[in-house]
């Protein structure tokens, strides 16, 4: 099956820099690549995502990157601000027929003022 | 708020007891899925429905089984409960199985098993 691994497990910036969060993955027939945002006692939210036939994607200050021949696939976080802190979780599957995700283990941001 | 529910928002029960969680999905979504959160596994798909079928089967143990009635809200219940299974519980719901992107989370039920 499908195995994601996510690095790091805990990130601090400062205000205003950048964040970078790192997943690889295993299975080359995962084509589907999400990016969930859950702060404290909330829900997890998408926040972007990227299929396999795009190199980039970009929605304001965020954008994700995927390297399928190497099989990792990025989280870019510019001008980072405290309402940014929280976990990030990446998830790779095949979506069209059965989806069926496999999530990292998460990222928890912290954004210093 | 998602628009997706989910009852009860916390429950506490004993190991060996047998429990029912109740999601409803987004007003015109058709499927529905299901994810555990735990410290020990992190977030794990369990399971999907479209439209009353069984689309998807994650890491779901034989102890948990689910459903999705007529009228689209599904249930997950997890019965012989283990100390281990105390987790947060998350269902989603798309319009589409193909829409995963269009996935929206529910508040969640934290489960406690003492």
């Amino acid at each position: 099956g499908e195995n994601v691994e996510q690095h790091p497990s805990t990130l601090s910036v400062q205000e205003g820099d950048s964040a970078v969060i790192k997943c690889t993955y295993s299975d080359s027939a995962s084509n589907y690549f999400p990016w969930y945002k859950q702060e404290l006692g909330k829900r997890p939210q998408l926040i972007i995502d990227i299929r396999s036939n795009v190199g980039e994607k970009k929605d304001q200050r965020i954008a994700v990157t995927l390297n399928k021949t190497a099989k990792h696939f990025s989280l870019h976080i510019t001008e980072t601000q405290p309402e940014d802190s929280a976990v990030y979780f990446c998830a790779a599957g095949m979506a069209g027929g059965s989806y069926i995700p496999t999530f990292g283990r998460g990222t928890s941001l912290i954004v210093h003022p | 708020d998602s628009g997706v529910t989910q009852t009860p928002k916390h429950l506490i029960t004993a190991t060996g007891q047998r429990v029912t969680l109740r999601c409803s999905p987004r007003s015109g979504d058709l499927s529905v899925y299901w994810y555990q959160q735990s410290l020990d596994q992190g977030l794990q798909f369990l399971i999907q429905y479209y439209n009353g079928e069984e689309r998807a089967k994650g890491n779901i143990l034989e102890r948990f089984s689910a459903q999705q009635f007529p009228d689209l809200h599904s249930e997950l219940n997890l019965s012989s409960l283990e100390l281990g299974d105390s987790a947060l519980y998350f269902c989603a719901s798309s319009p589409h199985p193909d829409r995963v992107g269009e996935q929206y989370f529910g508040p969640g039920t934290r489960l406690t098993v003492t």
